[in-house]
């Protein structure tokens, strides 16, 4: 298997534009997670799915910011408006359950840049 | 959500020594994980521990989970400089980070 894949692996944009991130997981994974990471705020949680269902979004920062996992094996973060705020690298990891934990795979990120 | 607390946050150090790194919680954990991270990369996963007390080796990293499964720590024998990098604890329970350890080791 590949890994975990995502895409763009580098973006510049304009503030107020549409951010589309992409994330393919390892095939047969049953969950999908989305992770922000700064130096300030270190490895943030935004949201995870478990079989394409959202189960906890609670780290979503604003409205802004919207996931979609429309089948297994893709799922979409979606920054509108992006703000220079955002700019960050953003990890899409897939795991399958192991004796009770997630052993999460990680992709090698998206990094973002809002000017 | 638990919060997890790593100490120290940065760590330089001459190859050849050894250093412990922390990660607490007031929280009980099922279990915790660790990961290292090297620059431009993601997170990799380098060991998990269920049982409090529990004590695993991988080569010169020893790994412990607290007695109460709220605290871990990571130890790391004869450092060399590929052992530089962002070490990160996690929570099984909710998969949510500590900020992380961020070691160099110099030649």
């Amino acid at each position: 298997d590949a890994g975990v894949i995502q895409s763009p692996r580098h973006e510049v944009t304009e503030m107020g534009q549409e951010v589309t991130l992409r994330c393919k997981p390892i095939s047969g994974h049953d969950y999908l997670f989305w992770y922000r990471q700064t130096m300030m705020r270190g490895l943030e949680l935004l949201i995870y799915f478990n079989n394409n269902v959202p189960i906890d979004d609670s780290g979503m920062p604003e409205d802004r910011f919207s996931a979609k996992m429309p089948n297994a094996s893709f799922s979409t973060l979606k920054i509108q408006p992006s703000e220079p705020r955002d700019s960050a690298v953003y990890f899409c990891a897939s795991s399958l359950v192991y004796s009770g934990a997630n052993v999460l795979t990680f992709g090698a990120g998206s990094r973002l840049t809002v000017l | 959500t638990q919060l997890l607390e790593q100490s120290p946050q940065f760590l330089s150090i001459q190859e050849g020594e050894n250093l412990t790194v922390y990660c607490n919680s007031s929280s009980v954990f099922s279990s915790l994980q660790w990961y290292r991270q090297e620059p431009g990369e993601g997170p990799v996963l380098l060991v998990t521990v269920v049982t409090g007390g529990e004590v695993k080796k991988l080569k010169r990293l020893t790994f412990q989970f607290g007695d109460a499964r709220k605290d871990s720590s990571l130890h790391i024998t004869a450092a060399q400089p590929g052992d530089t990098g962002l070490y990160l604890c996690a929570g099984a329970n909710d998969m949510r980070f500590g900020a992380g350890t961020r070691l160099t080791v110099k030649p």
